[in-house]
Parts: C-alpha cells; structure tokens; sequence
C-alpha cells in the first residue's frame, strides 16, 4: 500500500521557518519525481515545488523562490521542504505528491498543516 | 502561466444523474489535463490523467474527454460516494495550475 506521511506542519509567526517532511513507504520512491502542492480555501490548490528522481532539477512556483527548498534522500525515501521567510499567505495544507504518468499527481499524503500568524 | 476554469461551480445532483463538468484552459494543452477527486478532510485522489485516461480502481462510471483547451468530466449514474468536488488540472508547463473545483452535492 502506498503511503506518504507528511510531518513537521504547525504555527509560526511571520518571517519565520519550518521544514516539512514526507516519509515514503509502498512504491519506489527513487523512480519518481515528487511535489509539494499546497491548499488553501481561498486560493484552492497549488503547485509548490518539484523535484527530480536523482535531486539534480528543482522546480518553484514564483511566490516561493529564494525562501523554498525542496530536497529528497532516496536512502531514506524521504522528501522535504525547508521554509524560510514565511509569510500570512503561505498559510495552508501542504501536500507530499509523486508524480505520475504524464505530469499527473498520483499518490497524495494526507496533508499538513502549516499556520502563520503572530 | 495557464489559467483554468470550471463550470459549473457547484451542481446538485440525485443518485443515478448524469452529471457533467467542464474545463477550459487559456491555451491548447493538448491532452495533458488531469482529474481529481476531493472529499472533505481528505487529499485529492487522481481520477483521470492524460485527458481520458481511467486510473486503476477508478470505476468505470467515470470518463474523461477532451484536448486542446476543452474538456469534459462525466459521472454516468452518480453514486453516494461520489459527492465531492472535483479539479482538473493542466500538467502540460510549468507552473502547473489547477481549476477552482466543482462541488457535487445532493439535490
């Protein structure tokens, strides 16, 4: 089965860091490129950051270049998102999501939730 | 970036309608369109990719047509467990956008 857990999610005051963690389990993590997509009830769901099987490309939604980095270890079948710079707008459920056929986003984790707010 | 759009926003439906959501994109994307399924409290579920394609487990009241910019979702006989609401999804540039979902409920 399948699974992908998202950790690290809570309150942070503007300005401030997190790094989310995704742990992979079911499938073979090294073969997929993996995403973080974000959801709000405002602005619904959105595509964050990307990364490729072997970490060598990286891929950013503009509102969060130079304060996202995503990252993976295959070794541990994990992906990441360390959050710098946060602000009241990147507040939102953060999914974990590898990517399938065609661009597709095909297995999903149950989301966590990142708060910021002073 | 593609922007998307859906209609209608929101739907009521009975058990065993036929229900139909459209997607529209602001430039050819030729079949790289995906749906999904949300229920609520949960993650999105893959429904269709590649336009028309079924994903496995998936049942077969869905389909999904369409390419270029117009596209179709389509529940034959909708069924208790499919009031959710639904996004498509263009994968075919970077960024990848989503549209603004449409909500199924009971009429």
């Amino acid at each position: 089965e399948v699974q992908l857990v998202e950790s690290g999610g809570g309150l942070v005051q503007p300005g401030g860091s997190l790094r989310l963690s995704c742990a992979a389990s079911g499938f073979t993590f090294s073969n997929y490129w993996m995403s973080w997509v974000r959801q709000t009830p405002g602005k619904g769901l959105e595509w964050v950051a990307s990364i490729k099987q072997d970490g060598s490309e990286e891929y950013y939604v503009d509102s969060v270049k130079g304060r996202f980095t995503i990252s993976r270890d295959n070794a541990k079948n994990s992906l990441y998102v360390q959050m710098n710079s946060l602000r009241a707008e990147d507040t939102a459920v953060y999914y974990c999501v590898a990517i399938g056929r065609l661009r597709s986003f095909e297995f999903w984790g149950q989301g966590t939730l990142v708060t910021v707010s002073s | 970036d593609i922007q998307m759009t859906q209609s209608p926003s929101s739907l009521s439906a009975s058990v065993g309608d036929r229900v139909t959501i459209t997607c529209r994109t602001s430039q050819s994307i030729s079949s790289y369109l995906n749906w999904y399924q949300q229920k609520p409290g949960k993650a999105p579920k893959l429904l269709i990719c590649a336009a028309s394609s079924l994903q496995s487990g998936v049942p077969s009241r869905f389909s999904g047509s369409g390419s270029g910019t117009d596209f179709t979702l389509t529940i034959n006989s909708l069924q208790p467990e499919d009031f959710a609401t639904y996004y498509c999804q263009q994968s075919y540039s970077t960024p990848v956008t989503f549209g603004p979902g449409t909500k199924v409920d009971i009429k």
